[in-house]
């Protein structure tokens, strides 16, 4: 069976702090995807990255960061130095290409950052 | 402007009451899917299609239908909407099977009463 878990179901930070949002999947397929999605308040899903199952390499894009690692089956997404603006819900997602082609995501982690 | 479409945006309707939520998308994806979000359970995949006339199932189906007849357009479909069906939908497109970033329509949410 495949599942993205995000346990955290809320995370309150002060502005300025590190935040790390978790993310642990489950396949027994050998390829697939994981991705990070941003809700903000007004609702709308923008796509913030993709990794592919081959590729440990972690990323950095600005203040966001993304640690894959194969062994823990995690995938987990660093903010630093937080801003009021993160403020929104964060949802990983996995995608497997094999017999099916579904779209698994997590229950999310809503992020609130204080002022 | 490259973008996925949804109307209605908002719609209340009454149990039993057959209804079609629209959806649209101008770059040429071969890939879309429906979603529900609800609270404390995410999104969860209602119904997908790879292309034209190729349609399966995601985790949560029962109660819906989709068509696949043009590339762009993939609407949802309830026959009989019941209350537990009260959500906010989302469509979502990309380029091709689901190994791709999905772009996602505005949402339309839907109150069954």
């Amino acid at each position: 069976a495949q599942k993205v878990t995000q346990a955290q179901t809320e995370i309150s930070v002060v502005e300025k702090e590190d935040v790390t949002l978790d993310c642990v999947y489950e396949t027994r397929d050998t390829t697939y995807y994981l991705f990070w999605y941003k809700q903000p308040p007004s609702g709308e899903l923008v796509f913030l990255i993709r990794r592919n199952s081959f590729d440990e390499q972690n990323e950095i894009s600005g203040r966001y960061s993304w640690n894959f690692q194969k062994s823990t089956s995690s995938f987990n997404f660093t903010i630093t130095a937080s801003q009021v603006v993160d403020s929104a819900v964060y949802f990983c997602a996995l995608s497997t290409t094999s017999g099916t082609y579904k779209y698994i995501f997590g229950t999310g982690t809503r992020l609130k950052v204080l002022a | 402007e490259a973008q996925v479409t949804q109307n209605p945006r908002y719609l209340i309707t009454v149990t039993g009451k057959k209804l079609t939520v629209t959806c649209s998308q101008n770059m040429n994806h071969e890939y879309m899917s429906w979603y529900r979000q609800d609270p404390g359970l995410g999104l969860r995949q209602i119904y997908y299609s790879m292309n034209v006339e190729v349609t399966d199932k995601g985790d949560v189906p029962e109660g819906y239908k989709v068509s696949r007849k043009e590339k762009r357009n993939f609407p949802l479909i309830l026959e009989s909407p019941s209350p537990n069906q009260t959500s906010l939908y989302f469509c979502a497109s990309s380029l091709w099977q689901a190994n791709n970033e999905q772009f996602f329509g505005p949402g339309t949410r839907l109150t069954v009463l």
